[in-house]
């Protein structure tokens, strides 16, 4: 079947403009992680969503960043006035809830000029 | 504050030897432990998951659990050049919100 999509795979912007990034789960996971990671760097947290709801948005660097999850299906992530220390990839997981195994999408790599 | 630790390495193995990568996490109530790998420039992949104490055994790779010690391994036997990659390690919380933490990763250079 087909894993997590996510769209654009790149997106090049100019610093103060606002981002939408896109991420597509395996149909039937009910868990949605977004994590952001630098170069060389390891996965930064973000916000997880169980269903639509958002247990946890502990991850989110600043008030710059939202996000949001239409019922179990589709999230977009948002990054408003975009700064350059927001070029990163953001990459999707997803998971069933009863087993917690996350499957990754492609990631959308972000460059803020 | 939940967290689970690596060694961010690099860890050097030589070919055809066994690669041991650990893992030591905070949270007594993590009952599911996952081992990911990720390449340079790709998404993180899944290699094995693990929940009961013990050996987990898959192909080349071996994963252990001790939740007495609170330290999960990834043993990799034969290394090949191929393995050369970042390992994450990763814990589910048990509560309602199921969520799972990551480790920072290890990286792994295995020497031809």
């Amino acid at each position: 079947g087909a894993g997590v999509s996510q769209s654009p795979s790149n997106k090049v912007t100019e610093k103060g403009k606002d981002v939408e990034l896109r991420c597509d789960p395996i149909s039937g996971h009910t868990a949605l992680y977004w994590y952001r990671q630098s170069l060389g760097q390891g996965l930064e947290f973000l916000i997880y969503f169980q269903g639509n709801s958002a247990p946890d948005k502990s991850g989110l660097p600043s008030d710059r960043f939202s996000a949001e999850r239409t019922g179990e299906s589709v999230s977009t992530l948002t990054i408003q006035r975009t700064q350059q220390e927001d070029s990163a990839v953001y990459l999707c997981a997803s998971s069933l809830a009863a087993t917690g195994t996350q499957y990754f999408g492609p990631g959308t790599r972000l460059l803020v000029l | 504050q939940k967290e689970v630790e690596q060694n961010s390495g690099p860890l050097s193995v030589p070919e055809g030897a066994i690669a041991s990568l650990n893992c030591t996490y905070s949270d007594r109530g993590s009952q599911s432990f996952f081992w990911y790998r990720q390449y340079s420039g790709k998404s993180p992949e899944l290699i094995m998951s693990i929940y009961s104490n013990g050996d987990k055994e898959d192909g080349r790779f071996t994963a252990q659990l001790n939740k007495a010690s609170q330290y999960v391994s990834l043993l990799i036997r034969d290394s090949q050049p191929s393995d050369s990659a970042t390992y994450l390690c990763a814990g589910r919380e048990m509560n309602r919100d199921d969520k799972i933490i990551f480790g920072k990763g290890t990286r792994l250079h295995i020497l031809p």
